[in-house]
């Protein structure tokens, strides 16, 4: 079992509907999360990070972490064309030197 | 706002050939970390330095060493280069802490021939 799992998708939706995307992981003792946009051969760009149990706002994102349940996740609202790209779920484990451990990614087709 | 800049952007060498990646974090960012990405597969942790010291090693074969300078740039060194080494290479920065974000720099396109 991986450390973190995504579901690696494709998941399509039509422009301007909601996305969800969701993240698992096993170690129990996870400090942070961390949900990265990477457009094909360019580098992971941090979307959003979430420490605490429950939902953190950014714009059209919303992180949702709930611990209990070792369950993270991403909504996009009115999903555009341009958030077409793989979104990486990284979990940074009890550790105290910050290394990410990343999920496989989850392809998001947004169609127009 | 300044970013991770890496170079080179592209490298191309020959097996058993060395080749040397290097990182300069965002400013006053005072950790780096390296990671390795194939094609098709995630991202995985290479190695660390937090003020100039080895904080972290993972799946970092032997071949390959790192440092983290003064100026708190880093230099990732692989030798004896292989066909599996072929990937990207992203330089992470951040701030020291473990719920600091870490900022990705642009990657080196590693190609082995």
């Amino acid at each position: 079992q991986k450390e973190v799992e995504q579901n690696s998708g494709p998941l399509s939706v039509p422009e301007g509907a909601i996305a969800s995307l969701n993240c698992t992981y096993s170690d129990r003792g996870s400090q942070s999360f961390f949900w990265y946009r990477q457009y094909s051969g360019k580098s992971p760009e941090l979307i959003m990070f979430i420490y605490s149990n429950g939902d953190k706002e950014d714009g059209r994102f919303t992180a949702q972490l709930n611990k209990a349940s070792q369950y993270v996740s991403l909504l996009i609202r009115d999903s555009q064309p341009s958030d077409s790209a793989t979104y990486l779920c990284a979990v940074n484990l009890r550790s105290n030197t910050g290394k990410l451990i990343f999920g496989q990614g989850t392809t998001l087709q947004v169609k127009p | 706002a300044a970013g991770v800049i890496q170079s080179p952007r592209h490298l191309i060498k020959e097996k058993r050939e060395t080749a040397t990646l290097k990182c300069y974090p965002i400013p006053r960012h005072d950790t780096v970390y390296w990671y390795q990405q194939g094609p098709g597969q995630d991202p995985q942790f290479l190695i660390s330095f937090y003020e100039k010291m080895q904080s972290d090693k993972g799946s970092i074969p032997d071949r390959f060493s790192a440092q983290q300078f003064s100026d708190y740039h880093s230099e990732l060194n692989m030798s004896s280069l292989e066909l599996g080494d072929s990937a990207l290479y992203f330089c992470a920065s951040s701030l020291s802490g473990i719920n600091n974000e870490q900022f990705f720099g642009p990657g080196t396109r590693l190609t082995v021939l």
